[in-house]
């Protein structure tokens, strides 16, 4: 499978400030990356679809304005939680896809705690 | 709305024994049919997917599917306690995207 990697692995930062967390594909070239959102002993709910050298595509109800994707190159995404807020806090997952076959694999993980 | 429903449990089920975890879809669409694993404050790891009806067995996992009835399924052989997690069910139709069931909480007791 894919081998993802995400910083930092934790994050703690006071309202009002913005964080930025990093997504790479250490051992293929993933034009398309996940970004999801769990809140505890809740699933995954897929935030957006980052593409490599486009615009990221939104799910319904995530703020683009507030959650910004870059996915600037074909192995590194970035998610941006701009203005977080305390119930911004949650656990940011990215995943890549390989299209092939259709399997995500899933990055570590960014705890994000917002005071 | 697309939907994925699986028992919360937790299922609690002896060392050794066979652990079933059961998943229904509502969008007969939905074509790849995912099997992952969360154990608690990490990310999802990937056991198993199956796209076609019928059984798919890898080691001690088998993953059942049956598009006519929804339902897709994962059994879990000699259970471990080290099987303990939490198991989610998901579903893809086009385009990649993955929606979760909630997940079921596996206790594999000694």
């Amino acid at each position: 499978g894919a081998v993802v990697s995400q910083h930092p692995s934790r994050v703690i930062c006071k309202s009002g400030t913005s964080v930025k967390i990093e997504c790479r594909s250490l051992d293929f070239q993933a034009t398309t990356m996940f970004w999801y959102r769990q809140f505890p002993k809740q699933s995954l709910m897929l935030m957006a679809t980052s593409n490599e050298g486009s615009k990221a595509t939104y799910e319904q109800g995530v703020e683009k304005d507030k959650f910004l994707i870059n996915h600037a190159s074909l192995t590194l995404s970035t998610l941006t939680v701009t203005s977080a807020h305390p119930e911004d806090s949650s656990f940011y997952i990215c995943s890549v896809v390989l299209v092939s076959y259709n399997e995500q694999f899933f990055g570590p993980g960014t705890r994000l705690t917002v005071l | 709305q697309k939907e994925v429903e699986q028992n919360s449990g937790p299922l609690s089920v002896p060392e050794g024994a066979i652990a079933s975890l059961n998943c229904t879809y509502s969008d007969r669409g939905s074509q790849s049919f995912f099997w992952y694993r969360q154990y608690s404050g990490k990310s999802p790891e990937l056991i198993m997917f199956i796209y076609s009806n019928g059984d798919k067995e890898d080691g001690r996992f088998t993953a059942q599917l049956n598009k006519a009835s929804q339902y897709v399924s994962l059994l879990i052989r000699d259970s471990q306690p080290s099987d303990s997690a939490t198991y989610l069910c998901a579903v893809t139709g086009t385009a990649s995207k993955l929606t979760f069931g909630t997940g079921t909480r596996l206790q594999v007791t000694l």
